[in-house]
């Protein structure tokens, strides 16, 4: 049916607090992918999921961050003790192919969660 | 040129023009490139897409062109529109460090303006 949805669309949090963002990829998409887009930059590799296996998470930038996906589907990304830097969009993304994107495969995104870090 | 930043390079054109809108990529062993549009708000739109075994590869109104002896991308818009007025992404599924699945790597992005 519809597309990849994520919510909050917009969060502000102060320093120091927890943040976490839903993804709800598109029905049956066995990959999931999470994205950071700085202002102005191309999205940035966070983690991969396939189905409910984190495969990849060598693009998370710190342990502050954290993803997961536990019954396959909805996914969420946790962000303790925000930090200014923080401050992006955050993209999800999924495809219905086991081994992510490829031709013929595209990744799907949502439209984001824009995180704000006062 | 190449910009840093929130310098992204431009286009402007005006409606009914063609556009054509390069990327360089930098992994020699990517074998899947796409292109997303990318509209303010919003997230990235999967555009087309293209094998590394393909030179060329047509859609609606849209052509991807690849030149894997010099890694270079473009995508060129016919009769373009207001409504193509966006950022857009190339990506690349760079297959390094024995990655087995397709992780997309972003290029910077290029703005593109269409005046009526």
């Amino acid at each position: 049916g519809a597309g990849v949805s994520q919510s909050p669309r917009y969060k502000v949090a102060k320093r120091g607090q927890d943040v976490a963002l839903r993804c709800d990829p598109i029905s049956g998409h066995v990959s999931l992918f999470w994205y950071q887009q700085a202002l102005g930059q191309g999205p940035e590799f966070l983690t991969y999921f396939q189905n409910e296996a984190q495969l990849d998470k060598s693009g998370l930038p710190s342990d502050r961050f954290f993803a997961e996906r536990p019954e396959g589907s909805v996914s969420t990304l946790k962000i303790q003790r925000t930090q200014q830097e923080d401050s992006a969009v955050y993209l999800c993304a999924s495809s219905w192919e086991t081994g992510g994107a490829f031709f013929g495969s595209p990744l799907h995104f949502g439209n984001g969660t824009r995180l704000t870090v006062t | 040129g190449e910009n840093v930043g929130l310098h992204l390079p431009t286009l402007s054109v005006q409606e009914g023009d063609n556009s054509i809108i390069n990327c360089a990529y930098s992994n020699s062993a990517s074998d899947y490139f796409i292109w997303y549009k990318q509209e303010s708000g919003k997230g990235p739109q999967f555009i087309i897409d293209i094998r590394s075994n393909m030179d060329k590869r047509q859609g609606q109104r849209v052509t991807v062109l690849l030149n894997k002896t010099v890694k270079h991308l473009s995508l060129q818009i016919a009769a373009t529109q207001p409504g193509d007025s966006a950022v857009y992404f190339c990506a690349e599924n760079g297959l390094t460090g024995g990655t087995s699945y397709g992780k997309l790597t972003f290029g910077q992005g290029t703005i593109l303006t269409v005046h009526p």
